[in-house]
């Protein structure tokens, strides 16, 4: 079974301060797909960043980046620059070719609040 | 592309009325998913479609709700009847297709509130 943890409920960050969301994943799978995405206050779950387990380089998207470590099964998301517009909850995702549906396993987020 | 459409954006009704949530897909999606979000469950999948066939409905909390896909283009989430544990964000969500590189988008969600 897939798992994915994010172990900080919330967290704070300084306004155009860089900040760094866990995300550790458990799978038995070697073909697998890491997704991050955004859910502001008003409520709409927004796709950020994807990385594949094959990637050997580290995705990147504008100030979101993810920081890929294999061997410890995580998928940190760093957001360079922080801005006030970066409040939100953050999920981290996961899809491997495992069951049937091979649907995407979330994890229970973390709410980020920039501090002006 | 419009994105995954939700419909209606709120619903406030009566305990034991019926509720019918609506969404259509992106076009040229093959996979739907109806998900519940809740601040003490967080985000649950309640079924997911392939191709308008129905996969994994695992996650239908109970025989009062059932949900159908008749076309490609259009799917329905009901709740009959409604209970107030049922208050909660619904999401739909389409994907591509079944590959570990096919991430999924979202509608903005149902808000859904039972009296």
């Amino acid at each position: 079974a897939q798992k994915i943890t994010q172990t900080q409920p919330g967290m704070f960050v300084q306004e155009k301060e860089a900040v760094t969301l866990d995300c550790t994943y458990d799978t038995s799978d070697q073909s697998y797909g890491l997704f991050w995405y955004k859910q502001p206050s008003s409520g709409e779950m927004i796709f950020l960043i994807y990385q594949g387990s094959y990637d050997e380089q580290n995705a990147t998207e504008g100030r979101y980046s993810l920081n890929f470590q294999k061997a410890r099964k995580s998928a940190n998301l760093v957001i360079s620059a922080s801005q006030l517009g970066d409040s939100a909850m953050y999920f981290c995702a996961m899809r491997a070719y495992n069951n049937a549906g091979n649907m995407l396993t979330f994890g229970g987020g973390t709410r980020l609040m920039v501090k002006p | 592309d419009a994105g995954v459409i939700q419909s209606p954006r709120h619903e406030v009704t009566e305990m034991g009325q019926e509720v019918t949530l609506r969404c259509k897909p992106i076009s040229g999606h093959n996979s739907l998913f109806w998900y519940r979000q809740t601040m003490m469950r967080g985000l649950e999948l309640l079924i997911y479609f392939n191709n308008n066939v129905p996969i994994d409905d695992s996650g239908m909390p109970e025989d009062r709700f059932s949900a159908k896909m008749p076309n490609a283009s259009f799917s329905t989430l009901k709740i009959q009847p409604s209970e107030p544990r049922d208050s909660a964000v619904y999401f739909c969500a389409s994907s591509p297709g079944t590959g570990i590189f096919d991430g999924y988008t979202f509608g903005s969600g149902t808000r859904l509130t039972v009296v």
